[in-house]
C-alpha cells in the first residue's frame, strides 16, 4: 500500500524556473491539498481540490497553480520561483472534503530556490 | 478568524516524565473538527486523534490522553511516561465546518533525552 507519493524527495532550483511538484495517491480519495511547511509557521494551506475537475485557493496560493484533472494526481506547479518559496512541500489527502476525516500526508518535498 | 495557537515552541523532559502540550482555537462556527498530528524526526505526518465539536469527552490510548474543553477553547495533549520515541514535533490542527480546510498550529517540538 503506497499511500501517497511524492516527487521529486528534494530539488534545488534557480529563481526564474518553472518547476512541477507531482502528488499522487491511491486510496481513492476525493479531496487534495498542498501545503509547505516552514519553521515556526506550522503547515499553511496552499490550494485545496474536494473533487476531480475541481481545485481552491488556500491561505498562501500565490505564486503556485494546481489541476486535478483524474482523482489520483494532483500537481503544483510554481510557474517562476523565487526563493521565498524554499520550503518543504506536503501532499495530503482525504476521503472527502470538510468533516470529520483525517487527512493522510506524503513524505514531503523539500524545495530549494536559489 | 480561524486559528491555531500552539504556544510552546520547544519541550524538553526526562524520560517517563509525563508532559502535556497545549492547543487553543478560534472559531466562529459551532460545528468543528480537532486534530493532532505527529511529525517525528524522519518527517512525514502521522495521524494520532480527531474530536469533533459535540463530543467533549476525554479520550486516552496508551500513555497518550486528550483533553477537550470548549469553555476554554483548549485541546490538550498529555503523554504519561514519556520515551525517547516521543520526540517529534507535535501540530494541533483545526478543520472548519464546511470549509474544507485545515487550519494547523506552529507545533511544538517535544525533546524526551533518556
Amino acid at each position: 500500500i503506497a499511500g501517497i507519493t511524492q516527487a521529486p524527495t528534494s530539488q534545488i532550483l534557480a529563481a526564474g524556473r518553472r518547476m512541477t511538484l507531482r502528488c499522487t495517491q491511491d486510496m481513492r480519495h476525493n479531496a487534495m491539498y498542498w501545503y509547505r511547511q516552514d519553521l515556526g509557521l506550522g503547515l499553511r494551506l496552499i490550494h485545496y481540490s474536494n473533487t476531480a475537475g475541481t481545485t481552491g485557493k488556500g491561505e498562501v496560493p500565490d505564486g503556485y497553480s494546481v489541476s486535478r484533472a483524474n482523482t489520483d494526481d494532483f500537481p503544483l506547479t510554481l510557474a517562476s520561483a523565487v526563493p521565498s518559496q524554499t520550503s518543504v512541500y506536503f501532499c495530503a489527502s482525504s476521503d472527502r472534503a470538510g468533516g470529520f476525516n483525517e487527512q493522510f500526508f506524503g513524505p514531503g518535498t523539500r524545495l530549494t530556490v536559489l | 478568524a480561524q486559528k491555531v495557537t500552539q504556544a510552546q515552541t520547544e519541550i524538553s523532559v526526562v524520560e517517563k516524565e509525563d508532559v502535556t502540550l497545549d492547543c487553543v482555537y478560534e472559531t466562529r462556527d459551532t460545528t468543528y473538527y480537532l486534530f493532532w498530528y505527529k511529525q517525528p524526526p524522519s518527517g512525514e505526518l502521522v495521524f494520532l486523534i480527531r474530536r469533533n465539536s459535540f463530543d467533549e469527552q476525554n479520550e486516552i490510548s496508551g500513555r497518550y490522553s486528550w483533553n477537550f474543553q470548549k469553555s476554554t477553547s483548549s485541546f490538550n495533549f498529555t503523554i504519561t511516561a514519556s520515551q525517547v520515541v516521543d520526540s517529534a514535533v507535535y501540530f494541533c490542527a483545526l478543520d472548519p465546518y464546511n470549509f474544507n480546510k485545515f487550519y494547523f498550529g506552529s507545533g511544538t517540538k517535544l525533546n524526551v533525552k533518556p
